[in-house]
């Protein structure tokens, strides 16, 4: 069974460009995240979709950050326009969904390497 | 609010040394999960061990063993016998009973030495 795929591995910007960055979660995990972490610093939750709604997205640092997951399968996560300080290794994380229940594990994907320039 | 805390920033051993990496957190939660993940060199982070609050039996797999202590908000993990391959960021993670988003740690970056 496939993991969560992450597309671009590696991405170089200048300040001001649009990145997009895409995610594949495990097939039939329907929920999915997107966590950050700029260098040296913990890894943050930026958001939360259950199939293609959002449910929690309190960790997107500002409207620079768009995150779509048309049709409850892949997601993107498009930076417009890119700043230096969004720099970091951008990850995705999938879980399934049991009723009443939380804490299920979240399996990660390899992570997106953005520098902004 | 939600923490978790791995103080220790770097760790270097030598192989076939054992090393216990700590985790401490804080919540407020009753209800409450515990992860570890590793990341190697290779960047992606694998998945180690999930914990709930109610069950604080510590765990052993192989080399690896976990000892959860509620009364110290405390999650340690003890790698036995390390190996070179062993070398890698460890981190230490934390959800509530009533959310999914995972709050990290800083992370343990232990490199073991032949």
């Amino acid at each position: 069974e496939a993991g969560v795929t992450q597309f671009p591995s590696h991405s170089v910007i200048e300040k001001g460009q649009t990145v997009t960055l895409r995610c594949d979660p495990i097939s039939g995990h329907d929920n999915l995240y997107w966590y950050r972490r700029v260098m040296g610093k913990e890894i943050k939750f930026l958001l939360h979709f259950v199939k293609e709604s959002k449910q929690d997205e309190s960790g997107m640092p500002n409207n620079r950050f768009l995150a779509e997951r048309t049709g409850g399968t892949y997601s993107t996560l498009k930076v417009q326009p890119a700043e230096l300080e969004d720099s970091g290794v951008y990850f995705c994380a999938s879980s399934q969904v049991r009723e009443r229940s939380f804490g299920e594990t979240q399996y990660f994907g390899p992570g997106t390497r953005l520098l902004v320039l | 609010a939600q923490k978790v805390t791995q103080a220790q920033t770097e760790i270097s051993v030598v192989e076939k040394e054992d090393v216990t990496l700590d985790c401490v957190y804080e919540t407020r939660d009753t209800t409450y999960y515990l992860f570890w993940y590793k990341q190697p060199p290779s960047g992606e982070l694998v998945f180690l061990i999930r914990r709930n609050s109610f069950d604080e039996q510590n765990e052993i797999s192989g080399r690896y063993s976990w000892n959860f202590q509620k009364s110290t908000s405390s999650f340690n993990f003890t790698i036995t016998a390390s190996q070179v391959v062993d070398s890698a960021v460890y981190f230490c993670a934390l959800s509530g009973g009533h959310t999914d988003k995972l709050i990290f740690g800083t992370g343990t970056r232990l490199q073991v030495f032949p």
